[in-house]
């Protein structure tokens, strides 16, 4: 496609439900990235992939994120048991390496109730 | 540490006006600069930035970066009220694909 996309744009649920947040990078881009953002501050790092494989998910928050991109484009965001924590716009971004800057999607904002 | 400072954190001016917003940067093994621009979720590239003293340019917007000094400022001359939003500064580093994200200039624009 032509940018980046995201779905749902809006998410809303209930402490310790399970939820899927998904990202269409932009065509051809190897890599992408999943960021989250909480009010008033930058995007904080959570995971990276370079085709299929998290090359690094060190900023996975704990077990209770994972995240998967099988085909090497659309990658998957999965939060289990969410918290009132997790509360935040969850953004997505790929790139081509080598030419540098992140392109974002429009984010997924994310509501535990 | 890795760290990425702007200045300032909000700025309020009038339609017109010409605003600088500044990023400092302390990071090993710099690659680049990037600037973005936020409104409501998603924040929008502008620049990217490598090397010294040569300066970017879109329409109103240009950016300069001091690699000697460890800075980059945006600027955007004849203000317009489209142009209030947060401004993102972020860093890669050339050790990772991470991003270094300072926490913005919130401008607002005021008609």
């Amino acid at each position: 496609g032509a940018g980046v996309s995201q779905t749902p744009s809006n998410k809303v649920t209930e402490k310790g439900k399970y939820v899927e947040l998904r990202c269409d990078p932009i065509s051809g881009h190897t890599a992408l990235y999943w960021y989250r953002q909480s009010l008033g501050q930058g995007p904080e790092f959570l995971i990276y992939f370079q085709g299929t494989g998290a090359a690094d998910d060190s900023g996975l928050p704990n077990d209770r994120f994972f995240a998967v991109r099988p085909e090497g484009s659309v990658s998957t965001l999965k939060i289990q048991r969410t918290e009132r924590g997790d509360s935040a716009v969850y953004l997505c971004a790929s790139s081509q390496p080598g030419l540098g800057g992140q392109f974002f999607g429009p984010g997924t904002r994310l509501t535990v109730l | 540490e890795d760290k990425v400072v702007q200045s300032p954190l909000s700025l309020v001016v009038h339609e017109g006006d010409t605003v600088t917003l500044n990023c400092s940067y302390e990071v090993t093994n710099f690659r680049s600069l990037l600037w973005y621009k936020q409104e409501k979720k998603a924040p929008t590239f502008l620049f990217m930035l490598t090397s010294s003293g040569i300066e970017k340019k879109s329409g109103r917007l240009s950016s300069i970066l001091d690699k000697k000094e460890l800075f980059s400022i945006l600027n955007i001359t004849a203000t317009q009220t489209g142009d209030s939003a947060v401004y993102l500064c972020a860093v890669e580093a050339n050790s990772n694909y991470q991003l270094i994200w300072g926490a913005g200039t919130k401008l607002i624009i005021k008609p």
